[in-house]
């Protein structure tokens, strides 16, 4: 699986977009990018993946660059709840045997009222 | 409610004790995992089970051990030889590729 970088923390200010920068340099044709995040002591929650496209869903948006080699992920409104690490990984999309997930430092979003 | 139920929440064992965590889901994957998080560090993984009576090592699975006699069911049990068992630890279920891992709230192990 390709190596992903994030920025160890960043701030937002309740109620603004709070956008997550990943890169991901190395990725594959057949990698596709996905977002989880862990709030604290709790187990991670799935937010979002794609593969070329941009995506979106009820949680957030997921922008990848048209050489794939980054990708910002988007939440619209943030609230205190969306305080969490946010972790971007980047995973094949075949079965390779090994289906688990690397998951990396991520980066801690602080959410701010 | 379909989801991944851990058991029990926060768990206490004396050092030498073997205990086993619990993982049960009723979303039909076939594939399960388990975690382990330490402070501040991201997830590593122990064990992983694509398929009933099935499972493979992942990158620490040293003083653990894993069985998967039923679909719904991964447990995990943490042995005497595991050198540093105090961690947080996370059960993962998943459908077929590409993945998308759902995650149970986690089991708090602290060995005294």
């Amino acid at each position: 699986d390709a190596k992903t970088t994030q920025p160890t923390s960043m701030d937002c200010a309740e109620g603004r977009a709070a956008n997550l920068p990943c890169n991901h340099s190395t990725i594959s044709g057949n990698e596709y990018v996905y977002w989880y995040r862990q709030i604290h002591s709790q187990g991670p929650q799935y937010i979002i993946h794609g593969l070329k496209n941009n995506e979106t869903n009820e949680m957030a948006s997921l922008i990848i660059t048209e050489d794939r080699k980054s990708s910002t992920l988007i939440l619209p409104h943030a609230t205190l709840r969306d305080t969490a690490v946010y972790y971007c990984i980047v995973r094949v999309a075949e079965d390779t045997g090994r289906r688990a997930l690397t998951f990396g430092s991520g980066t801690r979003l602080q959410v701010q009222p | 409610d379909g989801g991944i139920t851990q058991s029990p929440k926060y768990l206490f064992r004396k050092e030498g004790q073997n205990v086993t965590l619990s993982c049960e889901q009723n979303l039909n994957h076939d594939a399960m995992y388990w975690y382990r998080q330490d402070p501040g560090q991201g997830l590593r993984l122990i064990y992983y089970s694509q398929i009933v009576n099935d499972f493979q090592k992942g990158d620490i699975a040293e003083g653990y051990s894993v069985s998967r006699e039923k679909k719904e069911s991964f447990p995990l049990t943490v042995t005497s030889a595991q050198k540093n068992p105090t961690a947080f630890y996370l059960c993962a279920s998943s459908i077929s590729s590409p993945d998308t891992q759902y995650f149970g709230p986690g089991t708090r192990l602290t060995v005294l």
